[in-house]
């Protein structure tokens, strides 16, 4: 079946600096990758949406300056949190489109820590 | 805006007993459901998934419902397992790509 593989599944960092977040679609090609947040007993609240070869759409209130999207190959998208605050911390979660199945197929998820 | 809603924060059940996660959404052009199963620490997991055009589908153990008219989603889960202790999620999409998920139950199976 559909894979995507998130690195890493977890991550310390201090205050200021900037962590990156990959994901890779293992068997098939991702067109488009979806970035979700999740807070603790919260729901997914999706950050932006990215097509490959072309700029995310961030939602409604996501700094795009701060969460930075790449998108570059149909297998790799990656996720970077510039100059990261303990309010950043969160569960970071990727999910692609673009296989026949089920549509949608999830990255076990990022869970990043600011101190 | 449009949201997707659980009625239910937390849900209890005996082992071997049925559950019924229930969900309601707004948005009247949504045509794609999805109920997801998400364990601590992990992604969300598919299980079973309808569209606009069903009101009934069947899978393993589980059975989601689809009522168009009053906006309603369900889940039921047959002989619930304590492996079936998670946080549940319907999501949907309407008319585009982009899911859309709702708050989450948090299902509890008792020994």
């Amino acid at each position: 079946g559909a894979v995507v593989s998130q690195h890493p599944s977890w991550v310390i960092c201090k205050s200021g600096t900037s962590v990156k977040i990959e994901c890779r679609s293992l068997d098939f090609q991702a067109t488009t990758m979806f970035w979700y947040r999740q807070f603790p007993k919260q729901s997914l609240m999706l950050m932006a949406t990215s097509n490959e070869g072309s700029k995310a759409t961030y939602e409604q209130g996501v700094e795009k300056d701060k969460f930075l999207i790449n998108h570059a190959s149909l297998t790799l998208s990656t996720l970077t949190v510039t100059s990261a605050h303990p309010e950043d911390s969160s569960f970071y979660i990727c999910s692609s489109s673009g296989h026949s199945n089920y549509g949608y197929t999830f990255g076990s998820g990022t869970r990043l820590t600011v101190v | 805006g449009e949201s997707v809603g659980l009625h239910l924060p937390t849900l209890s059940v005996q082992e071997g007993d049925n559950s019924i996660i229930n969900c309601a959404y707004s948005n009247s052009a949504s045509d794609y459901f999805i109920w997801y199963k998400q364990e601590s620490g992990k992604g969300p997991q598919f299980i079973i998934d309808i569209r606009s055009n069903m009101d009934k589908r069947q899978g393993q153990r589980v059975t989601v419902l689809l009522n168009k008219t009053v906006k309603h989603l369900s889940l039921q889960i047959a002989a619930t397992q304590p492996g079936d202790s998670a946080v549940y999620f319907c999501a949907e999409t309407g008319g585009g790509n982009k899911l859309t998920f709702g708050t989450g139950t948090q299902l509890k199976v008792e020994l």
